[in-house]
Parts: C-alpha cells; structure tokens; sequence
C-alpha cells in the first residue's frame, strides 16, 4: 500500500531562517504530490502540486517554493521564514488511476518564532 | 468553479448514537468522485469513504454510510454507533473525474464531539 513520509514532525525555527521540510512517498509510482497548509481549526490550503519531475505549479502567491528532484520526493522550502508560515503542513499524493483519492503524510507542525 | 460547503463547523453526539454529517457542493459536472476524510487529534488525514457520482447506490464502510442526492448536490455522512475514536474533523471533498491535476476541493471541515 502507498505511504508518505514527512520529516520532521514538529520544527521551531527563528524569523529569517531556512526552511526545508522532505516529502518521500513509497508504494505507488508517478504520483501526483501535493503541499497543503492547515492553519489551527481550518481547511486545507493548497500551496503547490506537481504532476512529475521537476513540475511545480503554485496555487498562492507566498514565501514558499517546492521543487520535485525525484518522481517519489517532494520538498517545500523558504530562504527567509516569516512568522506567518506557522502552520501545520501536509503533504499529500494521488494515484493517477481509479478514484484518484488522496493520500496523506503524517504532517510537520512549523512554529515560527 | 466548484465549491464545498459544510455548514456544520461542529457536531457532537452520544457514544453508540448515530450522527450525520452535511456536506453540498456546487458543480456543472455529471461526473465526479466525492470523499469524506477524518482527521483525528494526531492530525493524520484518513480516507472514510468515497462515492462514484454515477453510481447511484450509496458507499458504505461498515458503521460509515453516505446519503448521496445528486439532484440535490448533498452528500451527507451518517456515523452509525459511534465510537470515542470517532472524535475528529471530518472533511468533505469533490474531484472531478478528467483533470491532469487532480486537484480536490476541500470543505471547511466539520468537528465531531464524541460524548461517552
């Protein structure tokens, strides 16, 4: 079965800092990836998708960047953190045949401070 | 553009009571997939159930059943006996059928409260 991997699950970072959070899946091939970002109570808030390799498309305008280096790893990065990229961040994946559902990773939990 | 709604920001229900979940949507499409996910306190997204608009019979996963009304575009979750571990947000989505992207549409998300 298919299964995504996300780490860390939980970061503190400083304003101004790096950002890299890993997005793995196993299972399935040529997946369709997916980061959402989960404010505290709230929806899903798409971010970015990609469709293969090197395929990013941005949902919203932010701080935020992904990139796509191999079919089963999706990375969502920032050079410079800002205090409102605190959130709850999940990735997901789709398979490209039958209902198409999306499965999830465990999230990673960002504060920054 | 599709649009999910659910009106019910929380619901709550007694241990081994039935509870119903509601969700619509707004779509020009005459075919597409519906899902309800949980996302229990450990924030994993769960799939709980998915419907195929074209089939008319309702999904059911064991204590998990759906009221699927196309005309209506509702598609309401019914908990049977509810359980602790039933406590969670539940979340509602569409997806079209033909898409590249496939990009789901998410609800808002309802709270479920589990009373023992």
């Amino acid at each position: 079965s298919q299964t995504i991997h996300q780490w860390p699950a939980t970061l503190v970072q400083p304003v101004g800092s790096p950002l890299s959070l890993e997005c793995t899946v196993e299972g399935t091939s040529n997946p369709n990836l997916y980061w959402y970002r989960q404010a505290a109570g709230r929806g899903l808030q798409l971010l970015f998708y990609s469709v293969g390799i090197g395929q990013i498309s941005s949902e919203v305008p932010q701080n935020l960047s992904a990139s796509r280096p191999q079919d089963r790893q999706f990375i969502l990065s920032s050079k410079k953190l800002l205090l409102s990229d605190s959130g709850f961040y999940l990735c997901a994946g789709t398979y490209r045949a039958g209902y198409n559902e999306q499965f999830f990773g465990p999230g990673t939990r960002l504060t920054v401070l | 553009a599709q649009t999910v709604t659910q009106s019910q920001p929380e619901m709550s229900v007694q241990e081994a009571e039935t509870v119903t979940l509601s969700c619509t949507y707004d779509t020009s499409e005459s075919d597409y997939y519906l899902f309800w996910y949980k996302q229990p306190p450990s924030r994993q997204m769960i799939l709980v159930i998915r419907q195929e608009a074209y089939k008319q019979q309702n999904a059911t996963e064991n204590r998990f059943s759906v009221n699927f009304q196309k005309a209506a575009k509702s598609f309401s979750l019914k908990i049977s006996d509810s359980q602790l571990g039933d406590a969670a947000m539940y979340f509602c989505a569409y997806r079209r059928v033909s898409g590249g992207s496939y990009i789901p549409t998410f609800g808002r998300g309802t709270s479920l409260i589990v009373h023992p």
